[in-house]
């Protein structure tokens, strides 16, 4: 299993452009999440979804859109980025019946 | 306020010391608590669930108190490879909500 796998690892954008970041877990987990870590920050919740279909805001929508492609895979979209959404953003995902969450190893997104 | 805070520290503490964090959270209505580690750069990682009466898991203690509404995580004989930063999180609801997490305390154990 690769557990959660979050591409790309690495991106710099101009301000202005789109962005898809892409996310994907293969534990058959329900739920799925979108965080943001700025330095010296713990994690912002962006946008989960709770189950295949279903979307909501957490606590720091503006500026980002998500999809719920299916029950795998779930991505987060910035469609005009800006120097403020420079930050690490980490996907986790979590099974029925548990708390814990996995999470992907990150992508590191600098906005010029 | 936030809902979740954390002494973010620094700790710096020689090897074999007994260290102690301390974790409020604001919403008295919570369900599930955890704590997290995160070394630097890298994706968070549960390190353990808190439970009312208590855990432990080797050299690290998690406990609740509900009534005071915090958490804390003690961990006996510091290790080098414990230098960290550990986050607290806590769970409105026990079944795949969302989390809140603090912002970490950063912890350095020194030879």
């Amino acid at each position: 299993n690769a557990g959660v796998t979050q591409t790309p690892k690495f991106q710099v954008l101009k301000t202005g452009q789109s962005m898809t970041l892409q996310c994907a877990q293969d534990m058959n987990h329900n739920s799925m999440y979108w965080y943001r870590q700025d330095p010296g920050m713990g994690l912002r919740l962006i946008y989960y979804s709770a189950s295949e279909g279903t979307t909501d805001k957490g606590e720091v929508p503006n500026g980002y859109n998500v999809s719920r492609l299916n029950k795998r895979e779930f991505s987060l979209r910035l469609e005009s980025a800006a120097p403020s959404q420079t930050s690490v953003y980490f996907c986790a995902s979590i099974g029925r019946n548990t708390d814990t969450q996995y999470f992907g190893p990150g992508t590191r997104l600098t906005v010029l | 306020r936030k809902e979740v805070e954390q002494d973010p520290g620094p700790f710096n503490v020689p090897e074999g010391a007994t260290v102690a964090f301390n974790c409020t959270y604001s919403n008295s209505a919570s369900q599930s608590f955890f704590w997290y580690r995160q070394d630097c750069r890298k994706e968070p990682k549960l390190l353990m669930s808190v439970y009312s009466s208590g855990n432990e898991d080797g050299r690290f203690t998690a406990q609740l108190n509900r009534a005071s509404q915090y958490i804390s995580l003690l961990i006996r004989d510091s290790k080098l490879s414990d230098s960290a930063t550990y986050l607290c999180v806590v769970n409105l609801n026990t079944n795949a909500g969302k989390s809140t997490f603090g912002d970490g305390t950063t912890l350095t154990v020194k030879p």
